[in-house]
Parts: structure tokens; sequence; C-alpha cells
């Protein structure tokens, strides 16, 4: 079945640090990808999202490549901000018989210091 | 427009009630689906519904029922809550299943 794994939090910056946070996937066929950010209190918004390999989805400075080779679609920041202190989930959902459905890492939490 | 709405925010419950989480959009969209949220566990998928009159089963589905009436509402209910159905509970509707998907803001529910 799909699965994603995310690295492991929580994890802390410093404003204008760099950001990375790692997510591999295991899928058939040739799913499409997400990163998905939950603000305190919040419910879950959609950050970027890819559809085929080596496909690049970026938004609000954040960036994320879809490598097929190595099933991953890590997330990336250059400088990081205190307001994007939140929880990250990257996640998958494949065509046929999963139409529709998303399957989720489990999170990754952000906290960014001033 | 709203978007998707939740009620209630917070719930408490005791073991064996029943009780029903409401959900709405008022999108005119087809797909709508209900997850848990657990610590270290992501979100995992309840029910979902690819329009009215339409549902299935997503990963975790023993314990809760639901039903697709009309477009826009989406409701979740708790047969006989148990303490393992203590968690977030979100709902969410895309256009189709193949689009984003939009998430109400989650109700944190707790069954002592």
């Amino acid at each position: 079945g799909n699965s994603v794994t995310q690295m492991e939090g929580p994890v802390t910056l410093s404003e204008e640090a760099f950001l990375t946070i790692n997510c591999t996937y295991t899928a058939t066929g040739y799913p499409s990808l997400f990163w998905y950010v939950q603000y305190p209190g919040e419910g879950l918004q959609l950050l970027l999202k890819a559809t085929k390999a080596d496909d690049k989805g970026s938004n609000k400075g954040f960036e994320a490549t879809y490598r097929k080779e190595t099933t991953s679609f890590h997330l990336e920041k250059g400088s990081v901000q205190v307001s994007d202190s939140a929880v990250y989930f990257c996640a998958l959902r494949s065509g046929g018989t999963s139409y529709g459905k998303l399957t989720f890492g489990q999170g990754t939490i952000l906290t960014v210091h001033p | 427009n709203a978007g998707v709405t939740q009620t209630p925010k917070f719930q408490v419950l005791k073991t064996g009630q029943s009780m029903t989480l409401q959900c709405a959009q008022d999108m005119n969209h087809e797909y709508m689906s209900w997850y848990r949220q657990d610590p270290g566990m992501g979100l995992r998928l309840i029910h979902y519904s690819v329009g009215a009159g339409i549902t299935d089963q997503g990963e975790v589905p023993n314990g809760y029922n639901v039903s697709r009436s009309t477009t826009e509402d989406f409701p979740l209910r708790l047969l006989s809550a148990a303490p393992s159905q203590t968690s977030v509970y979100f709902c969410a509707s895309s256009l189709n299943g193949g689009d984003e998907q939009f998430f109400g803001p989650g109700t944190r529910l707790t069954v002592l």
C-alpha cells in the first residue's frame, strides 16, 4: 500500500535559517505529491504540489521537487520567518482505486525563533 | 464563501455515548472526506464520498458511520464512543477526487 515517511521533529530554527524537511514515499503507479501546512488552531492548507516526476512545486518561498528516482519530495526554504512556525505534512494521492484518497506522513513541527 | 465548516469545535463524551460531527461546504464540491489526526500518526482517512448518495470506507472506518443526502453536508456519526476515538477530526472537500482538497478547522473530541 501507499505510505509517506517524514523526518522526525520537532525542528527548531532561528529566523533566516535554511529549512529542509525530508519526505520519502512508497506508492504504486505515479502519485501526485503535496505539502500541507497546519498553523496553530487551524485546519490544513495546501502549501504546494507536484503531479509528475521532476516537477517543482513552489509557494511562499517554499519549494519541493518530485524525485521519482529517489521517491522523495523534500521541502525547502532558503530563509524561514517566525510566521512559518507550524506543522508540515507531506502527502500523496494515487489514482485508480485510491482516487481522491490522501495518504499523509506523520507531520513535522517547525518552530522558528526570532 | 464560508468554505468548509465543522461543528462543534470541541466535544467531551463519556464512553458509550453517541454523537454526530457536522461538516458542510458551500463550494458545490462533489468529493468530501473525514480524517482523524492523532499525534505522531498524521491524518488517517475514515470515510469518504464521491457525491450525494455515495459513500465508502477509508483506512480506519470502524466505529463510525456516514451518510451523504445532499452535496453540501457530510455528517460523521460515532455510534458508541470509545476512549480510542479521542482525536481531532477534520472534514475536507474538493471539486472532484483529483482536485485540491480544502480542510475545515477541525473538531477536538475527548472520550472519557
